[in-house]
């Protein structure tokens, strides 16, 4: 089954708009929870991480995310998109054998 | 602190040959992850090393094998490539488990011809 979905393949914002992608997961108990950033060639930087307390999480560049249990959802926002935020991004699980299973990923593009 | 590292970058290889990459992880980290990414199968979890220990597998055949050695630098093993085994391999280090903080290297591009 799988552990990490993004429903959304690929997502066009203006600069300037708000963001929001969405991560479903499917995971029995308390996930360790990751949003990681993509750019064209390079290798993954984490956005942000979700263990457990807050829901809402802070991370770099402005964005934050909010773990839901109820709605087993752990979505990524940000209110003003920049140009430079155009990359793929990838959510992803750490399950309790310690290995990491990502989404497919949401590709994003801004429009200037 | 230096980043992740992985050689070489680029690797351009035929159906038949075997391939070995390598990650040099960041100083103190112990742990040692590789994925494969491909466009339609997207980030795939191939094996976890800590302490010159397979920790974790995923689920890849058997000519993907993997070591890690006394100084946490691991090295991936691909044998008897497939067209299918063209991916970016990444490899990824955390302190000690995959629950920290992963950084990940820029990956090496593989091609199989």
């Amino acid at each position: 089954a799988q552990s990490v979905t993004q429903p959304d393949i690929h997502i066009t914002v203006s600069e300037g708009a708000s963001l929001e992608l969405r991560c479903n997961y499917s995971y029995g108990a308390t996930p360790y929870l990751f949003w990681y950033v993509q750019s064209p060639g390079q290798g993954l930087q984490l956005l942000l991480k979700y263990f457990s307390g807050d829901t809402l999480v802070q991370g770099i560049k402005g964005f934050e995310a909010e773990f839901k249990r109820s709605q087993s959802s752990f979505n990524l926002r940000k209110p003003s998109v920049h140009w430079s935020d155009a990359a793929e991004y990838f959510c992803a699980v750490v399950r309790e054998n310690n290995d990491m299973r990502f989404g497919a990923g949401t590709r994003l593009t801004v429009k200037p | 602190k230096a980043g992740v590292t992985q050689t070489p970058r680029y690797l351009i290889k035929t159906r038949g040959q075997q391939v070995t990459l390598s990650c040099s992880p960041i100083s103190g980290h112990r742990s040692v992850s590789w994925y494969q990414q491909t466009p339609g199968q997207g980030l795939q979890f191939l094996f976890e090393y800590f302490s010159e220990t397979q920790r974790n597998k995923g689920n890849f055949p058997g000519r993907f094998s993997g070591r890690q050695f006394s100084n946490s630098r691991s090295e991936m093993n691909v044998s008897t490539l497939e067209l299918g085994d063209s991916a970016l391999y990444l490899c990824a280090s955390s302190p000690s488990d995959p629950t920290d903080t992963q950084y990940f290297g820029p990956g090496t591009r593989l091609t199989v011809l």
